[in-house]
């Protein structure tokens, strides 16, 4: 039973480029969470998709926005980079009408800015 | 705005000790309160807790909510090495999809 995946493990970009980042959910899951999780900190919500919508966002600027599959897999993605993008982002899956905080959480995209 | 503390924020013990780790919110609409081990990259879940005053055990490990106090406590006895790793609590609402987390609680355990 194939867990989250994420792809790329690490990425290096300069300021100002773009990035996409992707995730396959655990088999079955159907409900995909974005989380960004700076060093030292704990993770903080992007925004979570459910049948291809973002149904709900966090505190997060325009410049992050995400897309989900009908195979239920997802993408985030994040233009004109900034130094303060450096972060681990995780992606976490879940399946809706069951307690959806359990979530399973993939290992995370490396993401430096410099 | 919401807010999960945690304390301490990092700890260090030796094998065979046990330790306690807590986690206070202010939650608008709370409706549960998590807990995930993170090693290395991805947490895994261990708990997640909804009534006050269940205690919830898995092997080693046992976790309890104070809905009164606003707090949770995470217990683990007979520390090991592997139980070396930044303990994260996070907590849902009742109006919402987000997991709110605290910054974590980073244990190493030592031989």
């Amino acid at each position: 039973d194939a867990g989250v995946t994420q792809s790329p493990t690490h990425l290096i970009k300069t300021r100002g480029q773009q990035v996409t980042l992707r995730c396959s959910p655990k088999s079955g899951h159907d409900t995909v969470s974005w989380y960004q999780q700076a060093l030292g900190q704990g993770p903080q919500f992007i925004f979570q998709y459910y049948e291809e919508e973002e149904r709900q966002r966090g505190n997060f600027p325009d410049r992050f926005s995400g897309h989900q599959f009908p195979n239920y897999s997802s993408e985030l993605n994040v233009n004109a980079l900034l130094l303060g993008d450096s972060a681990l982002y995780l992606c976490a899956s879940s399946l809706q009408g069951t307690p959806n905080e359990k979530l399973f959480f993939g290992s995370g995209t490396q993401l430096s800015v410099l | 705005e919401d807010k999960v503390v945690q304390s301490p924020l990092s700890l260090v013990v030796h094998e065979g000790d046990t330790v306690t780790l807590n986690c206070s919110y202010e939650v608008t609409n709370f409706r549960s309160l998590l807990w995930y081990k993170q090693e290395k990259k991805a947490p895994t879940f261990l708990f997640m807790l909804t009534s006050s005053g269940i205690e919830k055990k898995s092997g080693r490990l046992s976790s309890i909510l104070d809905k009164k106090e606003l707090s949770s406590i995470l217990n683990i006895t007979a520390t090991q090495t592997g139980d070396s790793a930044i303990y994260l609590c996070a907590v849902g609402r009742r109006s919402g999809y987000a997991l709110n987390f605290g910054k974590g609680t980073s244990l190493l355990v030592t031989p």
